[in-house]
């Protein structure tokens, strides 16, 4: 059972295009987290929310921005995509009071062509 | 030198063999988590630890606060457990995740 959801899955676009990955949590966690991820490779973080009205850059530089104007979503943006986004991008939450901490979405498999 | 240290980087083990999984940190940390990545998914937290042991079905992870050392272990493995299994840690108040490179398990029958 999901907790925490990102929308699409998979997506294929055109370079030029502007584009928003969906994610939503439903536990009610202040802390959001966007990390990215090349297969095979480390997860590097890109944005982190805190609260709502609350963004930060992460560790890696990225050319997304993000909102939190609800708790539960927490949404990226890339206004013109190009081939060097393609990526997996994975949103999170985290709630360090909770057992397991951290939940992570099924992320989405991004392609620009 | 990485914050985050695990050992193997890659393991291949036969159905039903004992798994260990090692993880060192240089830093203090407030938190230590395992999580679980299968090829072309998601990541699943396996366990958040502070201090001592917790065990989830054949899953045990155990940490060393003062040698600074964590391990994951798999009791009686199974092919489904093939995955990429990623040792992290959480700093201070900060909850953002500091990762370790992973360890690549291949359990064949």
């Amino acid at each position: 059972e999901a907790d925490i959801y990102q929308t699409p899955r998979y997506l294929v676009i055109g370079t030029g295009k502007k584009i928003t990955l969906e994610c939503s949590q439903t536990m009610g966690h202040d802390k959001m987290y966007w990390y990215q991820q090349d297969p095979g490779m480390e997860l590097h973080l890109i944005h982190y929310s805190y609260g709502v009205n609350s963004t930060e850059k992460g560790d890696l530089s990225s050319e997304s921005t993000v909102s939190r104007i609800r708790t539960e979503h927490f949404p990226l943006t890339l206004e013109s995509a190009r081939p060097s986004h393609t990526s997996q991008y994975l949103c999170a939450s985290s709630d360090l009071r909770k057992n397991y901490g951290y939940t992570f979405g099924s992320g989405t498999r991004l392609t620009v062509v | 030198k990485n914050e985050v240290e695990q050992s193997p980087q890659n393991l291949t083990a036969q159905e039903g063999e004992f798994i260990t999984i090692n993880c060192s940190y240089s830093v203090g940390i407030s938190a230590l988590h395992w999580l679980q990545q299968h090829p072309g998914g998601g990541i699943v937290s396996l366990f958040m630890l502070s201090s001592g042991k917790k065990k989830h079905g054949r899953l045990i992870a155990t940490i060393n606060i003062q040698e600074k050392h964590s391990s994951l272990h798999i009791t009686a493995s199974h092919p489904r457990d093939s995955a990429v299994y990623i040792c992290a840690v959480t700093t201070g108040t900060a909850s953002k995740l500091t990762f370790g490179t992973g360890t690549r398990l291949q359990v064949t029958l």
